[in-house]
């Protein structure tokens, strides 16, 4: 079984400061992980994914994420907020190539003040 | 390259009613998936495709069934609504090969309203 968990369902940022969206995972077997990103009225984007090679992984818009399998965990980052960077964000789990076992969190809706 | 096209965008069904969304891609993409989002929960597996004839029932199949017209096309049918299945429904696509572990590309969505 695998599961995943986002800590926080809103997160309010200042306008070029640091983000951090949380996330842990439970997973039996070796994972990779995914994070999404969701503007209002539109499909999810992928940000970043973890396949099991560097332990930091760098993706678009300046945001990255580090796996720390010691403390099951995939939190994303990025120095300084943007305006834009205001939306919903999904970190995903998946241990195996079957559809079936690809398991969302359940949202972080990130807001940027002025 | 349009990528992952939805149609229709918004639609309201009255409970007992059927319908279709449809959904296409032009990435010569193998794979194809159904997802429904409700509030405060992530994206949940309707159904998927993993291959061109083949289909098959993800976290949460009953109420619909899907039809994998082509390579392009993968499709969702609700045959008798019920307002349980009010939701955004999104549709995506993957290269294949590595399943779950492949990037998926998602369409913009269906806003469906049941009453």
């Amino acid at each position: 079984a695998q599961s995943v968990t986002q800590l926080d369902s809103h997160v309010s940022v200042s306008e070029g400061t640091p983000v951090l969206l949380r996330c842990n995972y439970s997973s039996s077997y070796s994972p990779s992980l995914f994070w999404y990103v969701q503007h209002p009225n539109k499909g999810l984007q992928l940000l970043l994914k973890y396949t099991s090679a560097a332990t930091l992984v760098k993706g678009i818009n300046g945001f990255e994420a580090e796996f720390k399998k010691s403390e099951t965990s995939f939190h994303l980052t990025k120095p300084s907020a943007h305006m834009s960077d205001a939306a919903e964000y999904f970190c995903v789990v998946t241990h195996s190539g079957s559809a079936r076992q690809l398991t969302f969190g359940s949202g972080t809706q990130l807001t940027v003040l002025p | 390259n349009a990528g992952v096209t939805q149609t229709p965008k918004f639609q309201v069904l009255k409970t007992g009613q059927s319908m279709t969304l449809q959904c296409a891609q032009d990435m010569n993409h193998n794979s194809m998936y159904w997802y429904r989002q409700d509030p405060g929960m992530g994206l949940r597996l309707i159904y998927y495709s993993a291959s061109e004839g083949t289909t098959d029932k993800g976290e949460v199949p009953n109420g619909y069934n899907v039809s994998r017209l082509n390579k392009r096309e993968f499709s969702l049918r609700l045959e008798s609504a019920a307002p349980s299945q009010t939701s955004v429904y999104f549709c995506a696509s993957s290269e294949a090969g590595q399943g779950a572990r492949d990037t998926q590309y998602f369409g913009p969505g269906t806003r469906l309203t049941v009453l």
